[in-house]
């Protein structure tokens, strides 16, 4: 299966404190892309990054990517209680058909 | 701008039952996806398609159909529901296909199958 697998399954942090979340994936992607979601909502677009780049920025978003560990992390700096939701990964591969494929996810609970 | 809309957003069915579930974007997009997302994992691709008229078959598809008869919206169809179908399920569309383009997704509509 292609499918991404976050870790860890649940992180607890204070407001103003880093997060960092991996993710790990089992055969050679085309892009990876890291979703939100928050509670009972749909989920939302954080960052794409392409097999060929190594690190990319957004905001308080930094994901990196080790085509050669097969992983990727997002760290969220100085994280606010409005971070508190779940996150996952989606790798979309070269035999998928150009199709995402998501992980379970880790949920990050922020307190203030 | 209401991007993904996604009808019902609750349903409660009895076994054996039958319904739709509508997804309408209003983003021109080519490609459109079911996902059901089970509690505390993520989401399960159940059918795609990749323009009007198209549909494909993803990883988890029986026991469901889906129709793509205009290019805004894409029906999924339970033909005779099973408890093993209580779950949220979740209408996304992208510009482009390959997983390039970012997947804007519906609100959910939360099924429960007695």
């Amino acid at each position: 299966s292609q499918q991404g697998e976050e870790d860890p399954q649940a992180l607890s942090i204070q407001e103003g404190e880093n997060a960092t979340m991996n993710c790990s994936y089992k055969t050679s992607i085309n892009n990876l892309q890291w979703y939100r979601q928050n509670s009972g909502r749909g989920l939302v677009h954080l960052i794409l990054i392409r097999s060929n780049e190594r690190e990319k920025h957004s905001g308080r978003l930094r994901v990196t990517l080790d085509t050669s560990k097969k992983s990727s992390s997002l760290l969220i700096t100085a994280s606010r209680a409005a971070d508190t939701a779940s996150y996952f990964c989606a790798t979309v591969g070269n035999t998928n058909a150009g199709k995402s494929t998501f992980g379970d996810g880790t949920t990050l609970t922020v307190k203030p | 701008n209401a991007g993904v809309t996604q009808t019902p957003k609750f349903r409660v069915l009895k076994t054996g039952q039958s319904m739709t579930l509508l997804c309408a974007q209003d983003m021109n997009h080519e490609y459109m996806y079911w996902y059901r997302q089970d509690p505390g994992m993520g989401l399960r691709l159940i059918h795609y398609s990749v323009g009007e008229g198209t549909t494909a078959k993803g990883e988890v598809p029986d026991g469901y159909n889906v129709s793509r008869l205009k290019k805004q919206n894409f029906l999924l169809g339970l033909e005779s529901a099973a408890p093993s179908q209580t779950s949220v399920y979740f209408c996304a569309s992208s510009y482009e296909g390959g997983g390039i383009g970012e997947l804007f997704f519906g609100e959910g509509s939360r099924l429960t199958v007695l």
